[in-house]
């Protein structure tokens, strides 16, 4: 079974809109973390945002929150107010156990934003 | 900090040769990842170091990859007798030991192997 599930390989959202990608996982651990990242066409991925299993409030970092549903075993982006800038893939990662060292990513959403 | 630097940004080689790649991370960090990434896919784990020691390898990785990180700071990732399967994106992350795990990525060496 996939780790990460990212089942929209395209998304498009207006400018100025609000978008949600989404993520399902999927883990037998207790203790887990979930990381969204953006990768833009120069190719450097970088963090947006992390939530932990055991936070009981969805993580949020400026225009950026994370939905997260431990029962149905999801953790959505939302992005606020769409900007040009935020056309880029956009990947969903796990970490596996509070000592695990590799991060198991998505396959990633293409989001485009609209003028 | 400069963030995580990677070298070269592209290679192009002949299946059959072999390549080097190297990564700077940021210097407080003392553990290094190597991801590869292929095209429409997320980022796959190849290896990790802490400090100068590696102390986990993907078993996507094998024995022609090996990769080094004297004395804990820069790391190289060497691929030996090259095949067209081998194309990918290999990305270099960096973390601070205590923290959640969050990764800072380099931008990346683009391998093309003809």
């Amino acid at each position: 079974a996939q780790k990460i599930t990212q089942t929209q390989p395209g998304m498009f959202v207006q400018e100025k809109e609000a978008v949600t990608l989404d993520c399902t996982y999927d883990t037998s651990d207790q203790s887990y973390g979930l990381f969204w990242y953006k990768q833009p066409s120069s190719g450097e991925m970088i963090f947006l945002i992390y939530q932990g299993s055991y936070d009981e409030q969805n993580a949020t970092e400026g225009r950026y929150s994370l939905n997260f549903q431990k029962a149905r075993k999801s953790a959505n982006l939302v992005i606020s107010a769409s900007q040009l800038g935020d056309s880029a893939m956009y990947f969903c990662a796990m970490r596996e156990g509070p000592q695990a060292r590799q991060l198991t990513f998505g396959s990633g959403t293409q989001l485009t934003v609209l003028p | 900090d400069t963030g995580v630097s990677q070298d070269p940004r592209h290679k192009i080689t002949k299946r059959g040769q072999n390549v080097t790649f190297r990564c700077d991370p940021i210097s407080e960090h003392n553990r290094l990842y190597w991801y590869r990434q292929t095209l429409g896919q997320g980022p796959e784990f190849l290896t990790y170091f802490q400090n100068e020691a590696q102390l986990e390898k993907s078993r996507l990785l094998s024995d022609r990859f090996s990769a080094e990180r004297p004395k804990g700071s820069f790391s190289t990732l060497e691929i030996q007798r090259t095949e067209q399967g081998d194309s990918a994106m290999y990305l270099c992350a960096s973390s601070l030991v205590p923290g959640v795990g969050k990764l800072f990525f380099g931008s990346g060496t683009q391998l093309s192997v003809l």
